[in-house]
């Protein structure tokens, strides 16, 4: 198995702009996770999917961000407009439990907004 | 994993010893543990869980022990080698709920 897949690896871009990020689970894997890493902030929970549906999604910082996942091999993080304050490194990880089963997590994204 | 830097606690230990890290969970509930590794450039992987109903769990030279009563996990590393440098989270969950993660440990191994 390729295990969790995200592009892009690193994406540079300007304030203003729109930012998608793209994460494919694992293959049998019916939840999906999103976080955020920061120096400041450690590792922040944004939402997770269950069956493709999102089940919390109290950690998503405010209307900037939104996330979907239109099946089950596939997940989007898109943040519009993007700010200075939102580079981080953004990983995707899944898991076919919630809590208590082993989250496996993607190499990241890592976005630098300018 | 080299975005999680400055405002990490470090430890520092000999290539050979064994290293200890400790955390401190916040939830008496929860009932599930999990110790991550992250290395720099790459996302975390799991090294070892523990359920609430035991107090030591071994894998391959690493051993978690949980103290429900002060609310503290550790992770111990025996004969530290130097692919163990990297960053350790300790995560919690209760009833299948997300998990939540610690802030994490730098573990610098000397030569």
């Amino acid at each position: 198995d390729a295990g969790v897949i995200q592009s892009p690896r690193h994406e540079v871009t300007e304030m203003g702009q729109e930012v998608t990020l793209r994460c494919k689970p694992i293959s049998g894997h019916d939840y999906l996770f999103w976080y955020r890493q920061t120096m400041m902030r450690g590792l922040e929970l944004l939402i997770y999917f269950n069956n493709n549906v999102p089940i919390d999604d109290s950690g998503m910082p405010e209307d900037r961000f939104s996330a979907k996942m239109p099946n089950a091999s596939f997940s989007t993080l898109k943040i519009q407009p993007s700010e200075p304050r939102d580079s981080a490194v953004y990983f995707c990880a899944s898991s076919r439990t919630s809590g208590e089963e082993t989250q496996y997590f993607g190499p990241g994204t890592r976005l630098l907004v300018l | 994993g080299e975005s999680v830097g400055l405002h990490l606690p470090t430890l520092s230990v000999q290539e050979g010893d064994n290293s200890i890290i400790n955390c401190a969970y916040s939830n008496s509930a929860s009932d599930y543990f999990i110790w991550y590794k992250q290395e720099s450039g790459k996302g975390p992987q799991f090294i070892i869980d523990i359920r609430s109903n035991m107090d030591k769990r071994q894998g391959q030279r690493v051993t978690v022990l949980l103290n429900k009563t002060v609310k503290h996990l550790s992770l111990q590393i025996a004969a530290t080698q130097p692919g163990d440098s990297a960053v350790y989270f300790c995560a919690e969950t209760w009833r299948d709920d997300k998990i939540i993660f610690g802030k994490g440990t730098r573990l610098h191994i000397l030569p």
